[in-house]
């Protein structure tokens, strides 16, 4: 079972549509979460952080269920610039006693107009 | 604040010859990454450094690539001698500390292809 499993892409969805992102993590240790955005032929940039409690940025909404190891992303009201690859990330307490983040393969949206 | 620096942008070589890549983190922060990324994957980490140390190079194929911060600023990765199924994005990240909270800045890449 891969570490961190995201549900298999593309996302082909009208401007203005609501999406959501799953994802599931095998590692019950693990520490902290994240979603993070790579355009094409760009750099991974953090997106939000994911908490307990769920959390909210501005379209954005992330929430994680520990006892499920599952992660969600959900973009409302999409726009033609949320066109990217959503990477899951999660830290994972490495065997060297160190921490180390290990992304998902990522699902790809493409917000059509 | 100048973001993390990376050099070659691209390189393309042939099997068996070696290539160097280079990486300078945002000003001030302890921890640097290394990162190789192939198509149709997410980043995976190649080793991990705090200051002038190595943290975690346990997914690092030694036979092959070596890694150095000998000053904990900036770092090289070389891969001697190259294969084809190196062919991928080389991405290296800084981070303020070794916190899994802190975030991880990524720079642009570098995308080197083995021909």
């Amino acid at each position: 079972r891969k570490e961190v499993e995201q549900d298999p892409g593309p996302f082909n969805v009208p401007e203005g549509a609501t999406v959501a992102f799953n994802c599931t993590y095998s590692n019950s240790a693990s520490q902290s979460f994240f979603w993070y955005r790579q355009d094409c032929r760009k750099e991974p940039k953090l997106l939000m952080s994911v908490y307990s409690s769920g959390n909210e940025d501005g379209r954005f909404t992330a929430q994680l269920n520990r006892a499920s190891q599952y992660i969600s992303l959900l973009i409302r009201d999409s726009k033609l610039s949320d066109s990217a690859t959503y990477l899951c990330v999660v830290n994972i307490t490495s065997g060297a006693g160190s921490y180390q983040l290990t992304f998902g393969k990522g699902t790809k949206l493409s917000v059509i107009p | 604040e100048a973001g993390v620096a990376q050099s070659p942008r691209y390189k393309i070589i042939e099997k068996r010859q070696s290539v160097a890549f280079w990486c300078n983190p945002i000003s001030g922060h302890a921890t640097l990454y290394w990162y190789q990324q192939i198509l149709g994957q997410g980043p995976k980490l190649l080793i991990q450094f705090q200051n002038n140390g190595v943290v975690d190079d346990s997914q690092l194929p030694k036979d092959r690539f070596s890694a150095e911060r000998l000053k904990g600023v900036d770092s090289t990765l070389k891969i001697q001698p190259a294969k084809l199924e190196d062919s991928a994005v080389y991405l290296c990240a800084s981070s303020l500390d070794l916190i899994p909270t802190d975030t991880q800045y990524f720079g642009p890449g570098t995308r080197l292809t083995v021909l």
